[in-house]
């Protein structure tokens, strides 16, 4: 069974551009939440979508938003980009929502420079 | 006051011996509770989950969980250096899951 797949791996952008990220759920799974994770403010919770609907959301200005597509697949878009931006993006795959834990992809490494 | 504390560490134990992983929770409503282990450079990867007060054993690990208390622990038994990594404590309630900011385990040979 496939995993939770994230594209691209590894992002270099400037500032003030805009980046879109992607995640694949595992196959079955109809939620999809987002993570931040930086070595200060460990994981930081975006948001979650569930059946293309954004249920929850973080404290991230709104720079930050996202979507969910009808395969379940999303993605995660960050416009004007700041330094403060460089991070790991975690998309994190559950078969529903509530709390039966989650499965990681390998995350998206941004580079703001 | 944090949602989800754990103390950074690094906590360091011999090889063979028994890791106990702390973690402490703010939402007195909260349902689940979780342990996650995320290697250098690696994605969080689930290793336990607990909902209810007591112990939950799975091979060498036992989650414990204490409510009333909010209070939620991990036991390693029989540390190995393959298990030297960060682990995160990680609290759910309806509306999301809340992750502690991990601590480092280190195993010595």
């Amino acid at each position: 069974k496939a995993g939770v797949t994230q594209t691209p791996r590894y992002l270099i952008k400037t500032r003030g551009q805009q980046v879109t990220l992607s995640c694949s759920p595992i196959s079955g799974h109809r939620s999809v939440s987002w993570y931040q994770q930086t070595p200060g403010q460990g994981l930081q919770f975006l948001f979650e979508y569930f059946s293309e609907t954004q249920r929850n959301k973080g404290n991230f200005p709104g720079r930050f938003s996202g979507r969910q597509f009808s395969n379940s697949r999303s993605e995660m878009n960050v416009s004007t980009l700041e330094l403060g931006d460089s991070a790991l993006y975690l998309c994190a795959s559950s078969f529903t929502r509530g709390s039966y834990g989650y499965t990681f992809g390998s995350g998206t490494r941004l580079t703001v420079v | 006051q944090k949602e989800v504390e754990q103390n950074s560490g690094p906590l360091s134990v011999p090889e063979g011996a028994i890791a106990s992983l702390n973690c402490t929770y703010s939402d007195r409503v909260s349902q689940s509770f979780f342990w996650y282990r995320q290697y250098s450079g690696k994605s969080p990867e689930l290793i336990m989950s607990i909902y209810s007060n007591g112990d939950k054993e799975d091979g060498r690990f036992t989650a414990q969980l204490n409510k009333a208390s909010q209070y939620v622990s991990l036991l390693i038994r029989d540390s190995q250096p393959s298990d030297s990594a960060t682990y995160l404590c990680a609290v759910g309630g309806y509306q999301k899951v809340t992750f502690g900011t991990g601590t480092k385990l280190q195993v010595i040979p």
